[in-house]
């Protein structure tokens, strides 16, 4: 069975800074993996995904994320964080078919002036 | 605008009654589903649907109705068997195949059990 793993429950950076949101996952295939974002009392937004094209897949915001299979990770980035990116970010593979799709725990990132 | 709408925002229970939640899609999706968010965890699959007047359970349907007599509506109702019902409840839809990742959110129905 497919799951991920989100190593850090929560994250904290300065405006300007680097982000990083790290996500492992365990699969028996090739599979498929999302990022999504929920700001507060909020429904979920897709921020990317990767479907087996280029691993390093760009998404919106500025945001982008490495897909390494001999890692299995799937690490989430950005150059500088801004204000608005505080929320909480969902790691989430999919490969076993219509409705399997396993979300991670989630990781808060709070991000300070 | 096109999106999916979730009624009401904040619910409030008493023990042993039923509630239903509401949710209303405009995306023209085949395929609707219903997630249960509580503190610390992922979402959990409550139920879903591919096709009107056919649906599925999840993960944890125990103490959980749906229906989808309609393409654009798929209501939960919470039952007084669900044991501990206070948690977010998310309304999702996609075109198609959930595996493509490309779920569109409701904003969330909050119920709380007093």
């Amino acid at each position: 069975a497919q799951s991920v793993t989100q190593l850090d429950s929560h994250v904290s950076v300065s405006e300007g800074t680097p982000v990083l949101l790290r996500c492992n996952y365990s699969s028996s295939y090739s599979p498929s993996l999302f990022w999504y974002v929920q700001h507060p009392n909020k429904g979920l937004q897709l921020l990317l995904k990767y479907t087996s094209a280029a691993t390093l897949v760009k998404g919106i915001n500025g945001f982008e994320a490495e897909f390494k299979k001999s890692e299995t990770s799937f690490h989430l980035t950005k150059p500088s964080a801004h204000m608005s990116d505080a929320a909480e970010y969902f790691c989430v593979v999919s490969n076993t078919g219509f409705q399997k799709l396993v979300f991670g725990t989630g990781t808060r990132l709070l991000v300070s002036p | 605008d096109g999106g999916i709408t979730q009624s009401p925002k904040y619910l409030f229970r008493k023990e042993g009654q039923n509630v239903t939640l509401s949710c209303e899609q405009n995306l023209n999706h085949d395929a609707m589903y219903w997630y249960r968010q509580d503190p610390g965890q992922g979402l959990r699959l409550i139920y879903y649907s591919q096709i009107v007047n056919d649906f599925q359970k999840g993960d944890i349907a125990e103490g959980y109705s749906v229906s989808r007599e309609k393409k654009e509506s798929f209501p939960l109702t919470v039952t007084s068997a669900q044991k501990n019902p206070t948690a977010f409840y998310l309304c999702a839809s996609s075109t198609g195949a959930a595996n493509t990742g490309e779920l569109f959110f409701g904003e969330g129905s909050r119920l709380t059990v007093l």
